[in-house]
C-alpha cells in the first residue's frame, strides 16, 4: 500500500508555456502533499506543502505565482510550472503523507511519487 | 535551525564489502529520523526510520542505522553490498507534521 504516482514522468516544453504536473495518491487519501525539487545531483529542496482544500504554504523564496498547486481532493495534488523558462528545468518529486503513530505521538509519514523530469527550451 | 549534513558527497566501496554512510543533524530535539534511497530518475524509497526506543534501526535490504544521541548521528549500514546497492542515499529529520530536513546525499558506486 502507499503508493503514489506522478504523470507525466516526463515532459518538454517551450519557453513560456505552463505545464501542469500531477501527484496522486492511489490508495489512501492524503491529508497533507508536499512538492520537491531537485537539481542534478543535488538534495531535495522542498517547494511546498498543500493540504486539501486550502492555499498551499510556500518555502521562502518559491514564487508562488510561478508554481502554482492545487489540491483539489484527498487524492490529487498539481503543481503548475507557469510561463516556464530554462531555468526552470528540473526534477519535481511529489509526496502524499498520512497520519500515523509513532511512540504515541502522530506523525505523517511521507510517501514519494517516481519524480517528473522538466526540460524547458 | 534544522539541518543534515552527509560529508560523504561519493563513497565506492567493492561489491561484497560492508557499508557505513554518515549523517549528522541539527535539531532541538530528538527529531525522527530517516534514511531514503534513490535510484537514478526515481522517487525515493525509505529504507528505515528511527522515532524512539531501540537506537538499533532495522530496515529493508540488509540496512541497519544507529542513532546516537551523544554524536547527533544517525550512520547507515550494511555489511555486505551488492551491485544493485548503487543509488543516492538521503539522510532526513523531521518531527510530528513538521516538513522533512534533507542531507545533501550520498552517491554510492559499486565496484565489481
Amino acid at each position: 500500500g502507499a503508493v503514489v504516482s506522478q504523470h507525466p514522468s516526463w515532459v518538454i516544453c517551450k519557453s513560456g508555456t505552463s505545464v501542469k504536473i500531477e501527484c496522486r495518491s492511489l490508495d489512501f487519501q492524503a491529508t497533507t502533499m508536499f512538492w520537491y525539487r531537485q537539481f542534478p545531483k543535488q538534495s531535495l529542496m522542498l517547494m511546498a506543502t498543500s493540504n486539501e482544500g486550502s492555499k498551499a504554504t510556500y518555502e521562502q523564496g518559491v514564487e508562488k505565482d510561478k508554481f502554482l498547486i492545487n489540491h483539489a481532493s484527498l487524492t490529487l495534488s498539481t503543481l503548475t510550472v507557469t510561463s516556464a523558462h530554462p531555468e526552470d528545468s528540473s526534477f519535481y518529486i511529489c509526496s502524499a503523507s498520512r497520519p500515523g503513530l509513532a511512540g504515541g505521538s502522530s506523525y505523517n509519514e511521507q510517501f514519494f511519487g517516481p519524480g517528473t523530469r522538466l526540460t524547458v527550451l | 535551525a534544522q539541518s543534515v549534513t552527509q560529508p560523504d558527497i561519493h563513497i565506492t566501496v567493492s561489491e561484497g564489502a560492508s557499508l557505513e554512510l554518515r549523517c549528522n543533524y541539527s535539531y532541538g530535539a530528538t527529531p525522527y529520523l530517516f534514511w531514503y534511497v534513490q535510484s537514478p530518475g526515481q522517487g525515493l524509497q525509505l529504507l528505515l526510520k528511527y522515532f524512539s526506543g531501540d537506537t538499533l534501526v532495522q530496515g529493508i535490504k540488509g540496512f541497519e542505522a544507529e542513532f546516537k544521541r551523544s554524536q547527533s548521528s544517525f550512520n547507515l549500514r550494511k555489511p555486505s553490498v551488492h551491485w544493485s546497492d548503487a543509488a543516492e542515499y538521503f539522510c532526513a529529520v523531521g518531527k510530528g507534521a513538521q516538513k522533512l530536513v534533507f542531507g545533501q546525499g550520498t552517491r554510492l558506486t559499486i565496484n565489481p
